[in-house]
């Protein structure tokens, strides 16, 4: 059974970085994307962000491009989303979210996906 | 970026009726589109793929169609444990996008 676990999230202060991880099991890691998704408190999901499986290709949202980075080691099935200049309307639940199919094209679909992590940015 | 417009953005049913929300791409997406269902406090739950597959282990009363640029989940004879929030998900380019939800609560 895949099972993706997050850590990082906390409280942060406007301007500060925070990086959070999220690490899977049960699957060969290395052979999926990988995806990083938000959703602000009591609002809509809002995707942000994608990886390849080795790393080399990356596709962010606008909301967040040029301020967070994704990233990957597959020797730790540990994909990390460094998040930079934060701003209040960063605040939100972060979860991280593996493709359903390996395949290059064709449908896919994010399953499973992380418990999620609570990023609160504030003074 | 493809942009996705889904509706009702809430609705109220009974148990037992028939539910149908609606999602439109920007362009069209042929019939990369997904639904989740997302209940408070958990992490989203995929449960149709590719326009009208359903997700291993989800209930035969949920259903999806479309291709192209409009979408349609149809819930038939809800259950309580369906009340939630369903979003679409397109799948088409680099860049994969949500709509904005819809919140199913009991009349």
């Amino acid at each position: 059974q895949v099972q993706l676990v997050q850590s990082g999230g906390g409280v942060v202060q406007p301007g500060r970085s925070l990086r959070l991880s999220c690490e899977a099991s049960g699957t060969v890691f290395s052979r999926y994307v990988m995806h990083w998704v938000r959703q602000a408190p009591g609002k809509g999901l809002e995707w942000l962000v994608l990886i390849s499986s080795d790393g080399t290709t990356k596709h962010y949202a606008d909301s967040v491009k040029g301020r967070f980075t994704i990233s990957r080691d597959n020797s730790r099935n540990t994909v990390f989303l460094q998040m930079n200049n934060m701003i209040i309307e960063d605040t939100a639940v972060y979860y991280c979210a593996k493709v359903a199919s390996r395949a290059v094209t064709g449908p896919n679909w994010l399953d499973p996906w992380g418990q999620g992590t609570l990023v609160t940015v504030s003074s | 970026d493809i942009q996705m417009t889904q509706s009702p953005s809430s609705l109220s049913a009974s148990v037992g009726d028939r539910v149908t929300i609606t999602c439109r791409a920007s362009q069209s997406i042929t019939r990369s589109l997904n639904w989740y269902q997302q209940k408070p406090g958990q992490a989203p739950k995929p449960l149709i793929y590719a326009a009208s597959s359903l997700q291993s282990g989800v209930p035969p009363r949920f259903s999806g169609s479309g291709s192209g640029t409009d979408f349609t989940l149809t819930i038939r004879n809800v259950q309580p444990e369906d009340f939630a929030t369903y979003y679409c998900q397109q799948s088409f380019g680099t860049s994969w996008t949500f709509g904005q939800g819809t919140k199913v609560d009991i009349k």
